[in-house]
């Protein structure tokens, strides 16, 4: 089965930095879809970023970016210019079908004024 | 905006109870799934349903159930609600295609059965 994990349980950042999540996972498939998804305290957990495994270049969405290697099965999640609104729980997700979405632990992320 | 909305955000019952769990989304998805998520544990799925009448167990089907009935409605019951079902329910939707797609969730139900 596959697996993602997760190993950042806290991260924190002061604003206007970056800071990188990390995020491996474990699969025998060569065409999947990688997910990165966000938790705001109390509201609706919505997505952030997606990448297409047989697409080499990296998904941006505006301070959002990934860094992901296939060959090493990580796909990290850089949140550039860190602002308080960016604190939340962030989980990262694999999903090879479309009913079979597995996520990770959660990156508990703590933004400093 | 695809909305998905759920009953309770809250809820608390007492144990061997039976609790009713709805969620509607608005966007004429096909699939609609229920998480449960815990600390350390991430979300894990527990029924999916991708048409009117259908269902699919997940990693984590035992001591639930679920209905759809109507394509915009999935309701999870707890047949007997005991002390390890509290947690965060979380419902999500998704259209169907062929391949994997993003999915919208609702703003989640915290359960304590006491």
């Amino acid at each position: 089965a596959q697996t993602v994990t997760q190993s950042q349980p806290e991260m924190s950042v002061q604003e206007a930095e970056t800071v990188t999540l990390s995020c491996t996972y474990d699969t025998s498939e060569s065409d999947y879809y990688l997910f990165w998804y966000k938790q705001p305290p109390s509201r609706q957990m919505i997505l952030v970023i997606r990448q297409e495994a047989y697409k080499q270049q990296n998904a941006t969405e505006n301070r959002f970016s990934v860094n992901f290697q296939k060959a090493a099965k990580s796909f990290s999640l850089k949140i550039s210019d860190s602002q308080l609104g960016d604190a939340a729980m962030y989980f990262c997700a694999y999903s090879r079908n479309n009913n079979d979405m597995r996520f990770g632990a959660g990156t508990r992320l703590t933004v400093k004024p | 905006d695809v909305k998905v909305t759920q009953s309770s955000r809250y809820l608390v019952k007492r144990t061997g109870e039976k609790v009713f769990l709805e969620c509607v989304q608005d966007m004429d998805h096909e699939n609609m799934f229920w998480y449960r998520q815990d600390p350390g544990l991430g979300l894990r799925l527990i029924y999916f349903s991708y048409d009117v009448k259908m269902k699919e167990k997940g990693d984590i089907p035992e001591g639930y159930s679920v209905s759809r009935e109507k394509k915009e409605r999935f309701s999870l019951i707890l047949e007997s609600a005991s002390t390890n079902q509290t947690s965060m329910y979380l419902c999500a939707s998704s259209p169907w295609r062929a391949t994997a797609n993003e999915q919208f969730f609702g703003p989640g139900t915290r359960l304590t059965v006491l």
